[in-house]
């Protein structure tokens, strides 16, 4: 089974800007990975907030946008707030099969 | 509106039997995959498998094939997560949630196992 790999934790300033990516052991990722971001706080089931690489869903701010870059998939920040101090999840497609990443902790401070 | 609506928490003893359930309405339930994720305390998410409700096709993370039976009920719009014997080690938090543009997600089951 593949290996999705998420820096264990970021920390990002208040109104700032950071990028959190999702790799693969199988190689870069792709489209056809389809890959999702959900954001978990704490005692609260997760949310998704990007679907199929880039699409944003209708309840995630706008500050939040996703992307491929450098050969994984990045889940962007734009304008960092203190709500969104969170454990993010990527969650990658393998031909029927589905893989999460470990997660980033992200402190906005 | 599409919404996920899971049984409540469960306490159980090691070699005991559980089902639990997801509730779906909103939608088509047979037209749309539902998964099953579990959280252990503390720790992150891990995909466990999903079914297709309409043929009832279903797929398994090789972590959990032979440990777990995703199953679904059509006329219930329901659906199922189901254990034959417990371990402490399934003590956990359960959640379905629709895999697709809906990104729907279930509040989850608190699964307890303990002698």
């Amino acid at each position: 089974q593949a290996v999705v790999t998420q820096e264990p934790s970021l920390t990002v300033s208040p109104g700032g800007t950071v990028t959190l990516t999702c790799g693969s052991s199988t190689g870069p990722v792709t489209v056809s990975h389809y890959a999702y971001w959900f954001q978990q706080k704490p005692g609260q089931a997760p949310r998704t907030l990007i679907f199929d690489t880039t699409n944003i869903h209708s309840w995630a701010p706008a500050r939040f946008s996703g992307s491929l870059l450098g050969g994984k998939a990045a889940l962007t920040l734009s304008g960092a707030q203190p709500e969104d101090e969170a454990d993010y999840y990527c969650l990658l497609y393998y031909s029927g099969a589905r893989v999460f990443g470990g997660g980033t902790r992200l402190t906005v401070v | 509106e599409v919404q996920l609506e899971q049984s409540g928490a469960e306490v159980k003893k090691p070699g005991e039997s559980l089902k639990i359930s997801c509730k779906t309405s909103g939608y088509s339930f047979s037209d749309y995959w539902i998964g099953w994720v579990r959280q252990v305390p503390g720790k992150g998410l891990e995909w466990m498998g999903l079914i297709y409700p309409d043929d009832s096709d279903t797929r398994y993370s090789p972590s959990f094939r032979g440990q777990v039976i995703v199953s679904a009920d059509k006329s219930l719009t329901t659906a199922y997560l189901q254990w034959t014997s417990l371990k402490a080690s399934d003590t956990a938090i359960y959640y379905c949630m629709r895999p697709d543009s809906s990104g729907v997600w279930g509040q989850g089951t608190r699964v307890s196992v303990s002698a």
